[in-house]
Order: structure tokens, then C-alpha cells, then sequence
């Protein structure tokens, strides 16, 4: 069974920095990419960045409105995903999920990817 | 505003067909970038619904479809049961926002 328990989550100030965590079991890690997606209180689903398998580089892309502030990295050897939040801002106050990419067959590129398995979130809260 | 537009809220009786649009544009759904669907319920983690337009995972009722055309995709609900009642967000890949992806505004289902 596939799983997916995202942990660090909490209360932070702003300008300050969070590490989350994204523990996963039940599939083989190093085959795909993982992804954050988050949702502010009573929003709709926000997508924070991905990072691809090392097959494909390991490289990585986030929205605009979190780049330069955050960082996606990923443990392979514990099959666990990271997500270095710096910078931090009222505004990415959310739920933040960590879900596993499926990457279309014979298809190249970042338009490739969804995210077919979801953890249960862990809430970031900024605030002073 | 989302780059991707679903309307707020549908609502139907048990047993009737729901759809949800959702509207992109030439940098997204338009160019023929895939359309994925997710359905939240209440309280939960989304879950994947549709993928590529038009599969569904394994354990998805065939009671869910969906179908895409020009800008446009839609997700379709036969048979309407009250566990359908949730939140449904399309997603696909925008072009034009250096290589995001692109989630729409969400739609609530209520059956009544």
C-alpha cells in the first residue's frame, strides 16, 4: 500500500524558515518524482513545485510564487521528500500535501506529470 | 483568480448526471496539455480521479468520466450517489507560467 505522512508542520513567524518532511512507503521511491501541492484555510489546491527522480535528474520547478524562497530536496537512500520553506510569509499559510507524480508513458517534459497518490497535509501556520 | 475556471458550485439529485466544466486557455488546456481530476471530500486529502483526460485509477467507479475539447474539460458524474458529495478540482500544465502547473478555482458538488 502506498503512503504518505508529511510531517513539520506548525506555528512559525514571518521571515522565518520550516523544514517539511515527506515519509513514504508501499512503492519504490527512486522511480518517480514528488510533489508539494498546498491549500490555504477554506482555498482551493495550490501546486508549490516538484522534484523530478534521479533518472531524469533530479531537478526541480516551483510556482512563482514560492520560488526563491523554497527548496524541494529528496533523500532517496530513506525514501523521503523535503520542502525548505524560508522567507516565510502569512500568506503561505496552508495545508501542505505531499503527493507522488505519475509520469506519462512516451512523454517528455513537465506537462507529463500528475499526482496520483496524496498524503494526509500538515498544516503551516505564519503568523506573529 | 485561477488560471484554470470551474464554476463554484453544481448541485443534482441522487441517481441524475452532474457535469463540471473547467475553461483554460491556448497555454494550457488549449494546447493540448492533459487534464487531470481530483475529488476532495469533506475534511480529506484530494484524491486522483481522472488522468489524461479521460482514465480512470483503479478503483474509480466508471460513473466518473471525463472528456476534453478545445479549451475546455469536463468531468461527468452518472447515477449520482450522496458519497460523490465533495470538492472537484481540474489541473493541468500552463505554458506560459515557466513550465506551472495549474489547478482550477475548485467546484462544490452538493447532492441534494
Amino acid at each position: 500500500e502506498v503512503q504518505l505522512v508529511e510531517s513539520g508542520g506548525g506555528l512559525v513567524q514571518p521571515g522565518r524558515s520550516l523544514r517539511l518532511s515527506c515519509s513514504t512507503s508501499g512503492f519504490t521511491f527512486t522511480d518517480h518524482a514528488m510533489s508539494w501541492v498546498r491549500q490555504a484555510p477554506g482555498k482551493g489546491l495550490e501546486w508549490v513545485g516538484f522534484i523530478r527522480s534521479k533518472a531524469y535528474g533530479g531537478t526541480t520547478e516551483y510556482a512563482a510564487s514560492v520560488r526563491g524562497r523554497f527548496t524541494l530536496s529528496r533523500d532517496d537512500s530513506q525514501s523521503v521528500a523535503y520542502l525548505q520553506m524560508n522567507s516565510l510569509r502569512t500568506e503561505d499559510t496552508a495545508v501542505y500535501y505531499c503527493t507522488r507524480d505519475r509520469l506519462k508513458r512516451s512523454c517528455g517534459g513537465s506537462k507529463c506529470y500528475s499526482s496520483d497518490y496524496w498524503g494526509q497535509g500538515t498544516l503551516v501556520t505564519v503568523s506573529s | 483568480q485561477s488560471v484554470l475556471t470551474q464554476p463554484p458550485s453544481v448541485s443534482g439529485a441522487p441517481g441524475q448526471r452532474v457535469t463540471i466544466s473547467c475553461t483554460g486557455s491556448s497555454s494550457n488546456i488549449g494546447a493540448g496539455y492533459d487534464v487531470h481530476w481530483y475529488q476532495q471530500l469533506p475534511g480529506t486529502a484530494p484524491k486522483l480521479l481522472i488522468y489524461d483526460n479521460t482514465n480512470r485509477p483503479s478503483g474509480v467507479p466508471d460513473r466518473f468520466s471525463g472528456s476534453q475539447s478545445g479549451t475546455s474539460a469536463s468531468l461527468a458524474i452518472t447515477g449520482l450517489q450522496a458519497e460523490d458529495e465533495a470538492d472537484y478540482y481540474c489541473q493541468s500544465y500552463d505554458s506560459s507560467l515557466s513550465g506551472s502547473r495549474v489547478f482550477g478555482g475548485g467546484t462544490k458538488l452538493t447532492v441534494l
